[in-house]
Parts: structure tokens; sequence; C-alpha cells
């Protein structure tokens, strides 16, 4: 176990739905990531949360809305998403904002349908 | 801007011969570079990191990169395959604040 834990491992949703991805680390850290993974594209950074701020939005469009309570949990709330959103979406978390050194969850499957 | 290039998409190797996979970089300045790995259904490991200290930089697992300047290299290396390692390889350039990926290299073991 890396101590990032994401729910659901696996989602399929339709382009009308609503949707949240939960990710929760036991690290202790005060960074958290969301990143992409298409498959044949490479892995993108997508947000970033340092301290529960949002530091970095990567040029993620507005479907996608990171939500930060505390330096423990990131959501990912998903609506009306299109069927090149299917990926795996992988959270991660780092001690300091260090997006290149991360400790990363098992990621969420998604799938639009 | 960093950038980083794996060479080969593909690296099929026998259990107990060695593994080379293959990076180059390209950057303005001093850069930051990183090995993952990613087993099946997993989420990505760190396995490695250059921070400008040491050239020759060990991992875990046996693994170990080198870092050549003159070569703009940072390939990835382990002695001995075990089936274990058979997994997607991901090197990452770490010099600006977004790190960039690369496509990665699948790594197959044969017995």
């Amino acid at each position: 176990e890396t101590g990032v834990t994401q729910t659901p491992r696996h989602l399929v949703m339709g382009m009308t739905n609503k949707k949240s991805l939960k990710c929760e680390q036991h690290l202790g850290h005060n960074a958290m990531y969301w990143y992409k993974q298409s498959a044949k594209k490479p892995l993108e950074l997508m947000f970033v949360y340092s301290l529960e701020e949002r530091v970095e939005n990567n040029s993620v469009p507005s479907r996608f809305s990171p939500e930060c309570p505390n330096s423990s949990h990131l959501f990912l709330h998903l609506h009306t998403l299109q069927p090149e959103d299917s990926a795996l979406y992988l959270c991660a978390s780092s001690q300091d904002s260090r997006p290149s050194e991360a400790f990363f969850g098992q990621g969420t499957r998604l799938t639009v349908v | 801007a960093q950038s980083v290039t794996q060479l080969d998409s593909h690296v099929s190797v026998s259990e107990g011969t060695p593994v080379l996979l293959r990076c180059n970089y390209s950057s303005s300045y001093s850069p930051s570079l990183f090995w993952y790995v990613q087993h099946p259904n997993k989420g990505l490991q760190l396995l490695l990191k250059y921070t400008s200290a040491a050239t020759l930089v060990k991992g875990i697992n046996g693994f170990e990169a080198e870092f050549k300047k003159s070569e703009t290299s940072f390939h990835l290396t382990k002695p001995s395959a075990h089936m274990s390692d058979a997994a997607e390889y991901f090197c990452v350039g770490g010099g600006s604040y977004i790190p960039t990926f690369g496509r990665g290299t699948s790594l197959i073991v044969h017995p």
C-alpha cells in the first residue's frame, strides 16, 4: 500500500451524469494532485493543492472541479463529461509542493459513455 | 523548458538478463530527473531521482540510473531482470514546476 487511497476504482458514467472521485492520503503530506493518464498520451498533471489551496490548474476544462476540504482529502467532481475524458485518474501526494516527486494512488478508471 | 524522450515503447528481456530502458532529456538548465514504475492496475511508484548530486543514482528493487550530461541521457538499468519487473516505466523531467512525463516503456520479461 502506498498510503494514498482512491475510490471508486472503476466508474462508468453517462455524459449527463454528475459523479465525484475521492482521494485520501495517510502520509501526513501537505500537497495533493490530480493526474490524468490517457491511453497513448503522457501523464498530465491537472491540479495541484498545497496547504489546501489550489496553486495550479493546468488548463483543465471547467467540467472537472476539484475540492480539497483538508490536507488529507481531495475530490474531483465531474459533470457533463465527454467520451474523450475516459482515462485513468490518479491522485498523488507529497510533502511540500513537488509534483515530480509524489506518492500515487492506484487510480480510478473512468469510462464516459 | 524541460522535455524527456523515452526511446523505446517496448523492451523485451529474458529473466536473469540485464535491463536497459533509455531516456534522453532536453533542458536549458540543470535538470531534475526521475524514473517511476507502474505495475498493472497500480499507481506509479518512484524508483529513483537525480537532483545534481551523484551522477549514478541507485533506486529501489536493484535499479539504478546514470546521468550523462554529454549524452543528455538518464538511462535506467538493472543487472538481472526478474519476472516481477514486468511493468510500465516512466522517465520524468522535473526541472520546471509542472513535471514532464515520457510516454512510457513497457518492460516484458520472459521466463
